[in-house]
């Protein structure tokens, strides 16, 4: 069974960083490639990140480009978003999502990041 | 970029009947490959999304056939029949043809 479980979320301050992970299972990371899709409180769904199975094409939104990077880890079968200069909009639930086909064919259940001082 | 727009329902839907929720994208999402690029998703309540159909018609594995998908290179529709209890939740279309990736704004169902 495929299963991605993210974890790095909580309350940070304006301008701070932080990192989250999405740890998979029940599949071969190292052949899949990999997205962050944030929902803001309330919100559609919006793109953030994608990156290669073996990191060789990564692509962001131009919102987060510049503050946030996409990694990954394939002997620890790990994604990461390490996240910069963070703002109030960067307020989200940031979903793990596995590439399919041409599509998002996993995902994760989310984990909340609050931006607020 | 390409924009996604979908329509609204005419909320709520009375069990047992149809519902067609539209999506309009600002480019043709027609591949060179002669698939179209466009995905429907289900976001229920308190859930994380699911993938319901790809390539414009094609249902993803395990999805009910009351889902269908249909339409040309920009103008799309997710039709759901006999809607269920289980169907409630916020519908999005998403195109994969380039990046950025980008999904429509939701369309929620409602159930009577």
């Amino acid at each position: 069974e495929v299963q991605l479980v993210e974890s790095g979320g909580g309350l940070v301050q304006p301008g701070r960083s932080l990192k989250l992970s999405c740890l998979a299972s029940g599949f071969t990371f190292s052949n899949y490639g990999m997205n962050w899709i944030r929902q803001a409180p309330g919100k559609g769904l919006e793109w953030v990140a994608s990156i290669s199975s073996s990191s060789s094409y990564i692509y962001y939104a131009d919102t987060v480009k510049g503050r946030f990077t996409i990694s990954r880890d394939n002997a620890k079968n790990t994604l990461y978003l390490q996240m910069t200069s963070l703002r109030s909009e960067d307020t989200a639930l940031y979903y793990c999502a596995r590439r399919g086909i041409t599509t998002f064919d996993y995902w994760g259940q989310g984990v909340m990041v609050t931006v607020s001082s | 970029d390409i924009v996604m727009t979908q329509g609204a329902l005419p909320n709520p839907v009375p069990s047992g009947e149809s519902a067609s929720i539209t999506c309009q994208s600002s480019k043709s999402l027609l591949h060179s490959n002669g698939k179209t690029y466009l995905n429907w998703y289900l976001q229920r309540p308190g859930q994380s999304p699911q993938l319901l159909i790809y390539w414009m018609s094609t249902r993803a594995s395990g999805v009910s056939d009351r889902f269908s998908g249909s339409g040309s290179g920009t103008d799309f529709t997710l039709k759901i029949s006999s809607v269920e209890a289980e169907d409630v939740g916020v519908y999005y279309c998403q195109q994969f043809l380039e990046y950025p990736r980008t999904f429509g704004g939701g369309t929620k169902l409602e159930l009577k």
